[in-house]
């Protein structure tokens, strides 16, 4: 069966720290990989995504990731995080199969960014 | 455009009930997709509606089933309430399928 795993359930750093979460999953063929977020009272939103082409994506407010094929990984990076960035982060692969598209979920990261 | 509205925003039922909620898609997206989040499970997939049909379907017992109208509007409907059923409902709007931009959901409280 197809799954998300994401490495870490919480995470705390001090403004202006490097921050890496993260993201593997299991499925053997083709799929489109996303990173969301959802801020504290707000609804989630997409932060980035893969579908082909450079692996080395960037999505808003400064992230990026990369997809390493060979790993199953797509971790999310940002090398200064601020307090602003509080909020729980999503690791997601869709995936298409006979019935057309699903999107599976990781646990979730919330990381808390100390001012 | 815009974005995904789901109502009610907040619902509070009792075991046995049975609640219907609604989803309205982006304009122009086919695909609706519903999502259960609970602290302890995260997001977990339901189903997945495309042209009023229904092409995905998660691992939920029958109690759960949803529609698609000609306008891509979704429903998703749950009978016969139990208290694990409280949760936060979201629903997700896409134009094929990938890609999904999410509603605020629908917080159902079960008593």
């Amino acid at each position: 069966a197809q799954s998300v795993s994401q490495h870490n359930h919480h995470v705390i750093l001090s403004e202006a720290a490097s921050l890496e979460l993260g993201c593997n999953y299991s499925y053997g063929g083709t799929v489109n990989l996303f990173w969301y977020v959802q801020y504290p009272g707000q609804h989630l939103q997409l932060l980035l995504k893969y579908f082909s082409g450079d692996p080395l994506v960037k999505g808003i407010k400064g992230f990026e990731a990369e997809f390493i094929k060979s790993k199953f990984s797509f971790n999310l990076r940002k090398p200064s995080v601020q307090w602003s960035d509080t909020a729980e982060y999503f690791c997601a692969v869709n995936v298409l199969n006979t019935g057309g598209f699903k999107t599976i979920f990781g646990a979730g990261t919330r990381l808390f960014v100390k001012a | 455009k815009a974005g995904v509205t789901q109502t009610p925003r907040y619902l509070i039922k009792t075991r046995g009930q049975q609640v219907t909620l609604s989803c309205s898609p982006i304009s122009g997206h086919r695909s609706v997709s519903w999502y259960q989040q609970t602290p302890g499970q995260g997001l977990q997939f339901l189903f997945e509606y495309f042209s009023e049909t229904q092409r995905n379907k998660g691992n939920f017992p029958g109690r759960f089933s949803g529609r698609q109208f000609s306008n891509s509007r979704s429903e998703m409907n749950v009978s016969t309430l139990e208290l694990g059923d409280s949760a936060l409902y979201l629903c997700a709007s896409s134009f094929g399928g990938d890609t999904q931009y999410f509603g605020p959901g629908t917080r159902l409280t079960v008593l």
